[in-house]
């Protein structure tokens, strides 16, 4: 079967770093997304791994090992906007297509 | 770019009537649209994959009768909710691939809150 894991919440002060971890077990599996989700609005965007190794993007970076089902998203200095639920999601290949597997996503409280 | 739209934002309507959800996308063509739901605090689980000119692709306990879908074109897909149910209430959300851009990404649309008195 299809299994995303994400801890449920983390809490994090402003300016500091949060690291937040996914673990999956997929078939077919061709990339991994994280992205970002506010109460009542759709997900937007935050990165795409697809080989093993660190991307960067300003404050954001996500890292992938395809060997252990592992990846993680890396939130630098932190600011309250930053307060958001973020969801890992694991790209499998269907004979119809790509979909996503989403896990249950991690709210992230950011305090000041 | 690369922007998706959802009509209605939000619905209110009431048990065993239908309820018509539209998603475009405005700025490409999407032979590939996906329709998720989403209850609140889970996460978004897949209802069905869209392809433009054929019939969709239902996940594993999707009713296909209850929950109908048409993408006519490469740029609308309709969710039809029938005979609604409280249980239904839930926000929904479509994604859009671009035909013409990378084959992993999808673009999001705003959501439709269904609540269904």
């Amino acid at each position: 079967g299809q299994n995303i894991d994400q801890p449920t919440e983390m809490t994090a002060t402003e300016g500091a770093i949060v690291q937040i971890n996914c673990t999956y077990q997929t078939s077919g599996f061709n990339g991994l997304f994280w992205y970002q989700q506010h109460a009542g609005e759709a997900p937007t965007f935050l990165s795409y791994n697809v080989l093993d190794g660190l991307e960067e993007k300003g404050r954001f970076s996500s890292f992938l090992s395809r060997s252990k089902g592992y990846s993680y998203l890396l939130l630098k200095e932190l600011q309250m906007k930053d307060s958001a639920s973020y969801l890992c999601a694991a790209s499998t290949f269907m004979e119809y297509g790509n979909k996503l597997v989403f896990g249950a996503g991690t709210i992230l409280r950011v305090k000041s | 770019g690369a922007v998706v739209s959802q009509h209605p934002s939000r619905v209110i309507c009431k048990s065993g009537t239908s309820v018509k959800i539209e998603c475009r996308s405005l700025d490409f063509q999407a032979t590939t649209m996906f329709w998720y739901r989403q209850f609140p605090k889970q996460s978004l689980m897949l209802m069905a994959t869209s392809n433009e000119g054929s019939k969709a692709t239902y996940e594993q306990g999707v009713e296909k009768d209850k929950f109908l879908i048409n993408h006519a074109s490469l740029t609308l897909s309709t969710l039809t909710v029938t005979s609604a149910h409280p249980e239904d209430s839930s926000f929904y959300i479509c994604s859009a691939r671009d035909q013409g851009g990378p084959t992993y990404e999808q673009y999001f649309g705003p959501g439709t809150r269904l609540t269904v008195t």
